[in-house]
């Protein structure tokens, strides 16, 4: 167990479905973050909530949505998802201060699968 | 922006063997610097993270340097084993250090 849980590991849906990824931290941090991890491609930084506030949304399409009711869970709403969206989604976690230089703890991710 | 290169995207080294990945970004005003292991399919797992003011980190069989003036950082893992199979990540944060910027990481495999 990393601190940051993940739920569901494994996801498929239809293009037309609506569901939503679930992201809970056990380490008291004030920053949480959603990656994703496509095949042969470094990590993306998708959106990052600090304090539950969203500070940065990195140009992401808006059929992703993020939630975050408070400092320790974080939720991604999927619809009308493409199949180029199958990937391994994972978030983290870190806790931020006026003196930058705490790591990032991750979840074990969700691999989705959009058929 | 911020660039971080991994080198080399591959290697294959029999049981034993000391080796070293590297791992190069183009803005060397970090924070710190992080390595990260990666198990096919799986999360990433947190192996060392260096602060900006330190030169090198050890964790067991496992130590990254940081060279900041450089732009470099090694990793090194001693007497290899086949459970060191994975893939390894270096990340730097970089704009208002909210993120990560990855490395593509070099696939390790370790033959017994």
């Amino acid at each position: 167990e990393t601190g940051v849980t993940q739920t569901p590991r494994h996801l498929v849906m239809g293009m037309t479905n609506k569901k939503s990824l679930k992201c809970e931290q056990h380490l008291g941090h004030n920053a949480m973050y959603w990656y994703k991890q496509s095949a042969k491609k470094p990590l993306e930084l998708m959106f990052v909530y600090s304090l539950e506030e969203r500070v940065e949304n990195n140009s992401v399409p808006s059929r992703f949505s993020p939630e975050c009711p408070n400092s320790s869970h974080l939720f991604l709403h999927l619809h009308t998802l493409q199949p180029e969206d199958s990937a391994l989604y994972l978030c983290a976690s870190s806790q931020e201060s006026v003196r930058v230089g705490y790591g990032y703890t991750f979840g074990s991710g969700t691999r989705l699968t959009v058929v | 922006k911020q660039e971080v290169t991994q080198i080399p995207a591959a290697l294959s080294v029999p049981e034993g063997e000391n080796l070293v990945l590297n791992c190069s970004f183009t803005d060397s005003a970090i924070y710190n610097l992080q390595w990260f292991r990666q198990d096919p399919g799986k999360g990433l797992t947190s192996l060392l993270l260096i602060q900006s003011s330190q030169r090198e980190q050890t964790s067991g069989r496992l130590n990254a340097s940081l060279d900041k003036s450089s732009g470099r950082s090694t990793l090194y893992i001693a007497a290899s084993q086949p459970g060191d199979s994975a893939t390894y990540l270096c990340a730097v944060p970089s704009g208002s250090a909210r993120q990560l910027t990855f490395g593509s990481g070099t696939q390790l495999t370790v033959l017994p």
